[in-house]
């Protein structure tokens, strides 16, 4: 089956600096990828889309210039947490969708295995 | 507003045993339903869903749901549990052609 991997698994890092999480599709070519954000004992909360080669659609209430998204490339997505502040500390967790619908509800999403940042 | 409820927060059966966890939607239209499982160190892996047809949908591992509209909901079964079924469930529901997910319920499966 389709793999969607995540690096780093585990974070830590001061506050008031910045952290990139890599998202890939090992085994096939994702044009749309998903970040989503978990906190403890909640669900997981979509925080932006992202096409290749196009701006990603964020959320409401998520900050554009916090969380940097980049997909460069059909396998790779990253995201960036500019300035991590310990309120920031949290899951994140990438999906990656196989078809070439722009992320249609209809397309399978398949999910990396979460990144877990503190933030100290 | 729109929202995903399943309501036990952990869940323990008995290797062998019948297992249902219920998932509960709020939402006007018949929605797009999914049921997701996450082992430790994992991704979440889709285990069906239901668009639209039959009500109840086979997935794999051995689920199954059932969507009923008049209850609002999409509760899972699994008719016996094994033991590599330990793991956290999350039921989802599509909104404006993304996923919200409810918080999840953890399934213990005790020998």
């Amino acid at each position: 089956g389709a793999v969607v991997s995540q690096h780093p698994s585990w974070v830590i890092c001061k506050s008031g600096t910045s952290v990139k999480i890599e998202c890939r599709s090992l085994d096939f070519q994702a044009t749309t990828m998903f970040w989503y954000r978990q906190f403890p004992k909640q669900s997981l909360m979509l925080m932006a889309t992202s096409n290749e080669g196009s701006k990603a659609t964020y959320e409401q209430g998520v900050e554009k210039d916090k969380f940097l998204i980049n997909h460069a490339s059909l396998t790779l997505s990253t995201l960036t947490v500019t300035s991590a502040h310990p309120e920031d500390s949290s899951f994140y967790i990438c999906s990656a969708a196989s078809g070439t619908s722009g992320g249609a509800i209809e397309e399978t999403q398949y999910f990396g295995p979460g990144t877990r940042l503190l933030v100290l | 507003a729109q929202s995903v409820t399943q309501p036990d927060i952990h869940i323990t059966v008995s290797e062998g045993a019948s297992l249902e966890l219920r998932c509960n939607y709020s939402y006007g239209a018949t929605p797009y339903l999914f049921w997701y499982v996450q082992s430790p160190g994992q991704g979440l892996q889709l285990l069906l869903k239901y668009f639209s047809g039959d009500t109840l949908v086979q997935g794999i591992k051995g689920f199954e749901a059932e969507f009923k509209r008049s209850q609002s909901s999409f509760n899972l079964r699994k008719p016996s549990v094994h033991w590599s079924d330990a793991a956290e469930y999350f039921c989802a529901v599509e909104r404006g052609n993304k996923l919200v997910f409810g918080a999840g319920t953890i399934l213990r499966v005790k020998s």
